[in-house]
């Protein structure tokens, strides 16, 4: 019954490899959103999908691409790993205004 | 260039004592305003919000006010319980169009409730 799924909750990697997140919100919700909590803890967005469609994206390297297969799943794939993409990552979700709700986060570290 | 700014990186008080978190944003675009808890190893969720055309809401035991003119909000949580103990997020809305809505965090404030 959980809202916001994100796999894998850790990911371990070298640098130069590619890789992804999944997410999936079991809300109907129809806006998702991914954000990056770095090292000095800031939470910051780095994309939304509002019904498949790109809204938001945040002055992200090309390297990030999501990729949104239908409403409830938005993943993110990653290419050629760099020491600093080591954080947390979350998806979210929401309808319009409402609150956005997280999911558990993604520790990515990169070695 | 932060735009939303809660410069206590941690508050500690007293179990049955008030809790009060600050923030203060820049961008007058901001009109919704929303305050996260966060525990460790798990994501932020909801507490509590406010639009930008009122001045106070109530739940509970959390209020959240707003000071438009001096672009500051605070959060007060009374009586505090341990069982308050996170991190707290204050976050600021700005609309992008159709329905979308761009939210800006704060650094977070850590709070610890002591018994």
């Amino acid at each position: 019954d959980t809202a916001v799924s994100q796999t894998p909750k850790y990911l371990v990697t070298q640098m130069g490899n590619d890789k992804s997140i999944k997410c999936e919100q079991n809300l109907g919700h129809d806006t998702m959103y991914w954000y990056k909590q770095d090292s000095k803890k800031f939470l910051k967005i780095m994309f939304s999908y509002n019904n498949k469609e790109l809204i938001i994206n945040e002055t992200v390297p090309n390297r990030f691409s999501p990729k949104s297969p239908d409403k409830a799943h938005l993943n993110l794939h990653i290419n050629s790993l760099e020491l600093g993409d080591s954080a947390v990552y979350f998806c979210a979700s929401n309808r319009g205004l409402d609150e956005q709700f997280f999911g558990p986060g993604t520790r990515l570290t990169v070695l | 260039d932060q735009q939303v700014k809660q410069n206590s990186p941690s508050l500690s008080v007293q179990e049955g004592r008030i809790s009060i978190l600050n923030c203060d944003y820049t961008n007058s675009m901001f009109d919704y305003f929303l305050w996260y808890k966060k525990y460790p190893a798990e994501g932020p969720t909801f507490l509590i919000s406010i639009s930008s055309i009122k001045d106070k809401n109530e739940d509970g035991r959390f209020t959240v006010f707003l000071n438009k003119s001096a672009k500051h909000l605070s959060l007060h949580i009374v009586p505090s319980q341990p069982g308050d103990s996170a991190v707290y997020f204050c976050a600021a809305s700005e609309y992008r169009g159709g329905s979308n809505y761009k939210l800006t965090f704060g650094k977070g404030t850590l709070l610890t409730v002591n018994p």
